[in-house]
Formats: C-alpha cells, sequence, structure tokens
C-alpha cells in the first residue's frame, strides 16, 4: 500500500462546477499538506498549503485536511478551462522529505 | 527572479550514450531534488542533496548519478545503465535545510527521449 492514494482520474466537469479533489494517507505523523498544481510539460507549482487539520482558502480554492481520517481536500468553487491541470497532493511530517500522490488529472469543459 | 532553470526543455538520446542534465537555482536553497515522472506513476525521487558535496540515494537511483559541488547547482546524469530512461525529469530545492515549510521549488522540467 502507498502512503498516499490519490485517484488518477481524469476528472471531467463543466464550466462554473464546483471541483473537489482528493487524497488519502497512512502516516500518521504528516502533519504538512500541500496541493500542486502542474500543468501539461511544466513543473509542479505550489498552489495551497495547509498545516495540520482544519481549512484553509485561497480565493476560489479551499483545502481541507482530517487528520482524524487521514483524508486531505481540495475544493475549486466555480472552476474554469484553465484550471485544467493535474493536481498533486504532498505531504511530510515536517524535517522529512515530500511524499507525493500521483496526481489527479482535471478537465473543464467551456 | 528568482527561481530553478532546468536545461535543456528536450533532449535526445542515442542507446548507449550518457547524458547530463542541468538544474540551477539561485534561491539560496539548501536542499535539491531529482523526480522522475511518468505517466500514471506520478513523481518519483531519484537522488536529493541537503548540503553541498553530500547527496543521497532516492528511490529510483539505478543508472543515475548526480554531482553538487556548488550550492547553485545539481546536475543529473543519465547513464547507459538506465534501461528506460525516456520520461520527464524535474529538478526541485527548498529551504531551511531538509524542512519542508515552504514546500519545495521545481523548475520546468526536462524532457528526455531516447532515440
Amino acid at each position: 500500500q502507498k502512503e498516499v492514494e490519490q485517484d488518477p482520474g481524469p476528472l471531467s466537469v463543466p464550466e462554473g462546477a464546483i471541483v473537489s479533489l482528493n487524497c488519502t494517507y497512512s502516516n500518521s505523523a504528516f502533519q504538512y499538506f500541500m496541493w500542486y498544481r502542474q500543468y501539461s510539460r511544466k513543473g509542479p507549482e505550489l498552489l495551497m498549503y495547509t498545516y495540520s487539520s482544519g481549512n484553509k482558502e485561497d480565493g476560489r480554492f479551499t483545502a481541507q485536511v482530517d487528520k482524524s481520517s487521514k483524508y486531505i481536500s481540495l475544493f475549486i468553487r466555480d472552476s474554469q478551462p484553465s484550471d485544467s491541470a493535474t493536481y498533486l497532493c504532498a505531504m511530510s511530517g515536517g524535517f522529512q522529505k515530500l511524499v507525493f500522490g500521483t496526481g489527479t488529472r482535471l478537465l473543464v469543459s467551456p | 527572479d528568482g527561481g530553478i532553470t532546468q536545461s535543456p526543455k528536450y533532449l535526445f538520446r542515442k542507446e548507449g550514450q550518457n547524458v547530463t542534465l542541468s538544474c540551477e537555482q539561485n534561491l539560496n536553497h539548501d536542499a535539491m531534488y531529482w523526480y522522475r515522472q511518468d505517466p500514471g506513476q506520478g513523481l518519483r525521487l531519484i537522488y536529493y542533496s541537503q548540503i553541498v558535496n553530500d547527496f543521497q540515494k532516492g528511490d529510483i537511483a539505478e543508472g543515475y548519478s548526480v554531482s553538487r559541488e556548488k550550492k547553485e547547482s545539481f546536475p543529473l546524469t543519465v547513464t547507459s545503465a538506465q534501461k528506460n530512461p525516456t520520461a520527464f525529469y524535474l529538478c526541485a530545492s527548498s529551504a531551511p535545510t531538509g524542512s519542508v515549510l515552504y514546500g519545495y521549488t521545481f523548475g520546468s522540467g526536462t524532457r528526455l527521449t531516447v532515440v
């Protein structure tokens, strides 16, 4: 079993939809949780960063962490075609390497 | 602007040849990483370095080599021993040393194709 599980998709939604992307993990020591967005043939860019449990909002994006369930989510409101990309979750206990999910490919159609 | 520069963007290699991928950062980051990305497999760690003149193998180091002679530079050599080198290679860095408090910064990648 992988330390971090993420559905590869693709997830196809119409423009304006609310998107929910998720990861589960097995290591209870993880405290730092991140979401990266990767456009085709580009490097990942940090989108959201959350420490421990709770929610964090930034514009149309909300990151949610439920440590009791070992489950993290990224919500995208009013999705746009420009949101079409692969979204990777990543996490760590702190002074260790990041552990990445395999990424979920999101397609937002106009 | 601070960032990570990977070159070249596209690289073609003949079977049996070694090739070197360049990674340079001006972020003053201590730690640097090399990942390989294949469709459906996510990011796989090849090598990482937390300080100059020191580096460690990642999960898939066989057939690869690295050096870290300068803080800013972490080149990756794909040797002829790497049986399936065609992939997208990503370099990343983080600061402070070994900490993920601020996440990783990635380069734009090098796509290597064996012809």
